[in-house]
């Protein structure tokens, strides 16, 4: 069975500093498939990033990083210089790599990051 | 480009009155379609999902039910609604494929009074 796991409740940190979302999973897929998504005050969710199972490369995109250890089970968010626009809930989510018809998709319960000015 | 479009935007329903969500997808075709709720505070429950016109399944047995009379419509109902049912609803849309993201709506906020 698939598991996604955020530990971390609620963050605050104050407006410039890093801060990191942890991310831990389970499948015993080969294949997979993991997503982080951003869920700012007014509700919909945003599609951030995608990592395949067979591509453990850290990504960087502005602010924003991702660190991807299969080793560890762990796709974890960074956010450097943080702003106040970066108030949300992050969620990360698994989904299995079947190719045909329905694939299972496993949230986790979300981190709720709130950054100070 | 693909657009998703949910609506209401909110809802305030009396207890036991019946409930009608509407999702759309435009710029794709045979989606695999989802309804998630999220109680406040709290994280996403799966309700249902569908792959294809007709097919439903079912996470969560309730008092909800779902449908999708055409390719890139998907209906959230319920015939009598409960004080647990109020929460954040979102439709959600993915092309088949493991390795696709899901595409959200602007949900649905559902109070029951």
């Amino acid at each position: 069975a698939q598991k996604v796991t955020q530990a971390q409740t609620e963050i605050s940190v104050v407006e410039k500093e890093d801060v990191t979302l942890d991310c831990v999973y389970e499948t015993r897929d080969t294949t997979y498939y993991l997503f982080w998504y951003k869920q700012p005050p007014s509700g919909e969710l945003v599609f951030l990033i995608r990592r395949n199972s067979f591509d453990e490369q850290n990504e960087i995109s502005g602010r924003y990083s991702w660190n991807f250890q299969k080793s560890t089970s762990s796709f974890n968010f960074t956010i450097t210089a943080s702003q106040v626009v970066d108030s949300a809930v992050y969620f990360c989510a698994l989904s299995d790599g079947f190719s045909g018809g329905y694939q299972k998709v496993t949230f986790g319960t979300g981190t709720k990051l709130q950054v100070i000015p | 480009s693909q657009t998703i479009h949910q609506w209401p935007a909110t809802l305030v329903q009396p207890v036991g009155s019946p409930l009608s969500l509407e999702c759309t997808v435009e710029g794709t075709s045979n989606p695999n379609l989802y309804w998630y709720r999220q109680a406040a505070g709290r994280g996403l429950q799966l309700l249902f999902y569908s792959v294809g016109i007709g097919q439903i399944s079912s996470e969560v047995p309730q008092n909800l039910s779902a449908s999708r009379p055409q390719d890139r419509q998907f209906i959230l109902s319920s015939k009598k609604l409960l004080l647990s049912d109020s929460g954040f609803y979102l439709c959600a849309w993915r092309d088949t494929g493991g390795e696709q993201p899901q595409h959200f709506g602007d949900g649905t906020r559902l109070s029951i009074l």
